[in-house]
């Protein structure tokens, strides 16, 4: 069973601080990740995809992926209220299907 | 562009019920998916169709069949609602014909409860 793993949370950070949210798999051979944004009672969407190793900046988001350790991390620059959210990590298997993590919660403290 | 239209957007059934959820997408996607939400269990994949006139179970297709129509529309059905199918229903698409692939769209969501 490939699995996708983040930690539940909540993780509190004070406005304007940076948010570290991450994220580790199971499968070796995972080549496509994805961070998800979803707020309460809305649906997910795509904030930030990341293929190769290394950080993956746009702007106050970056993704960081290293495939050796297989974690992926989404950084989150000068955090807003309006960021406080559910941040799934999704990774594609060897289909065209993502694999989902739990989601770690993110609260911004104005 | 409307996206991924999902209908109804709120539903409450009888154990024992059925219903069909409907899922259209106007991008011309190859590829179409049904999710569920429950808490602390994030995103499970029910069932998939990776092009028109195909479809395969993913992780908990157990009481649940689905219907590929056409290129645009991929329904969900309960057949014999039970209350461990309280849930929120996602659909998703994506395009997967060759080169970077750029992840899923999804609906907006279906909150199903069962009683």
């Amino acid at each position: 069973q490939k699995e996708v793993e983040q930690n539940s949370g909540p993780l509190s950070v004070p406005e304007g601080a940076i948010a570290s949210l991450n994220c580790t798999y199971s499968d070796r051979g995972s080549q496509s990740f994805f961070w998800y944004r979803q707020y309460s009672g809305k649906s997910p969407e795509l904030i930030m995809s990341i293929y190769s190793n290394g950080d993956k900046e746009d702007g106050r988001f970056t993704a960081q992926l290293n495939k050796a350790s297989q974690y992926v991390s989404l950084l989150i620059r000068d955090s807003q209220p309006s960021d406080s959210a559910t941040y799934l990590c999704a990774v594609k298997d060897s289909s065209y299907k993502l694999i989902f993590g739990s989601g770690t919660r993110l609260l911004v403290r104005p | 562009n409307a996206g991924v239209t999902q209908t109804p957007k709120f539903q409450v059934l009888k154990t024992g019920q059925s219903m069909t959820l409907q899922c259209a997408q106007d991008m011309n996607h190859n590829s179409m998916y049904w999710y569920r939400q429950d808490p602390g269990m994030g995103l499970r994949l029910i069932y998939y169709s990776a092009s028109e006139g195909t479809t395969d179970k993913g992780e908990v297709p157990n009481g649940y069949n689905v219907s590929r129509l056409n290129k645009r529309e991929f329904s969900l059905r309960l057949e014999s609602a039970a209350p461990s199918q309280t849930s929120v229903y996602f659909c998703a698409s994506s395009e997967n014909t060759g080169g970077v692939w750029e992840g899923y769209t999804f609906g907006s969501g279906t909150r199903l409860t069962v009683v």
